[in-house]
């Protein structure tokens, strides 16, 4: 069964620190990978796609990592802004970029 | 570009009704999405159009319909409503399949 799996769940992070989440899949066969952020009551905004070839890929302050060989994603937030509070989310996709599996998110807060 | 509309934003629903969930997208995109968002779980992919007068079936179409006459709308449709349907409906579109995709504000559905 395709699945994509975030850790941690959840994060708390000092404004101007930096922090790492991870994504873990069992999709097959990939297509590509990407990450998601979600805002509170909002949709989800793209950040980064990684094709199979890719191994690194950057957005400003976001710089998200793949390694297909052992099916795992980061993604890297370098100093952190009180905006980037919100759900940070892993997708994979198969085939023809028809069949997405989402995972759940990793809930992250920035405070002062 | 106004991008991916959703309407309305919030609705109740009692059990057997039946509504349409709007989604228009003023990008010239193709490729067009509805997904469903339940509490702490990944997004759920419900059905999903390639282009003007083609609909496919997603991971959980069961109590939903969808028809595409026009590139710009996507429109939703359920069926007797039940409580199972209540969740967060997120409407997205995309050039291709491979692409980015953009999504709307979502429409927050009660069934009671």
């Amino acid at each position: 069964k395709n699945q994509v799996e975030q850790s941690p769940q959840s994060l708390i992070i000092l404004e101007g620190k930096n922090c790492t989440l991870q994504c873990n899949y069992t999709v097959s066969p990939f297509s590509n990978l990407r990450w998601y952020k979600q805002d509170t009551g909002r949709g989800p905004v793209s950040l980064t796609i990684m094709t199979f070839s890719e191994n690194t890929k950057s957005n400003g302050r976001y710089t998200a990592t793949l390694d297909a060989d052992t099916k795992q994603s980061s993604l890297h937030i370098t100093a952190s802004q009180l905006s980037d509070s919100a759900s940070y989310i892993c997708v994979v996709t198969t085939g023809g970029g028809n069949k997405l599996t989402f995972g759940t998110g990793t809930q992250l807060k920035v405070e002062l | 570009n106004a991008g991916v509309t959703q309407t309305p934003k919030f609705r109740i629903l009692k059990i057997g009704q039946s509504m349409t969930l709007q989604c228009a997208q003023d990008m010239n995109h193709n490729y067009m999405y509805w997904y469903r968002q339940d509490p702490g779980m990944g997004l759920k992919l419900i059905y999903y159009s390639v282009g003007a007068g083609i609909t496919d079936k997603g991971e959980v179409p069961n109590g939903y319909n969808v028809s595409r006459s026009t590139t710009e709308d996507f429109p939703l449709r359920l069926e007797l409503a039940a409580p199972s349907q209540t969740s967060v409906y997120f409407c997205a579109s995309s050039y291709g399949g491979q692409e980015t995709q953009y999504f709307g504000p979502g429409t927050r559905l009660l069934v009671l």
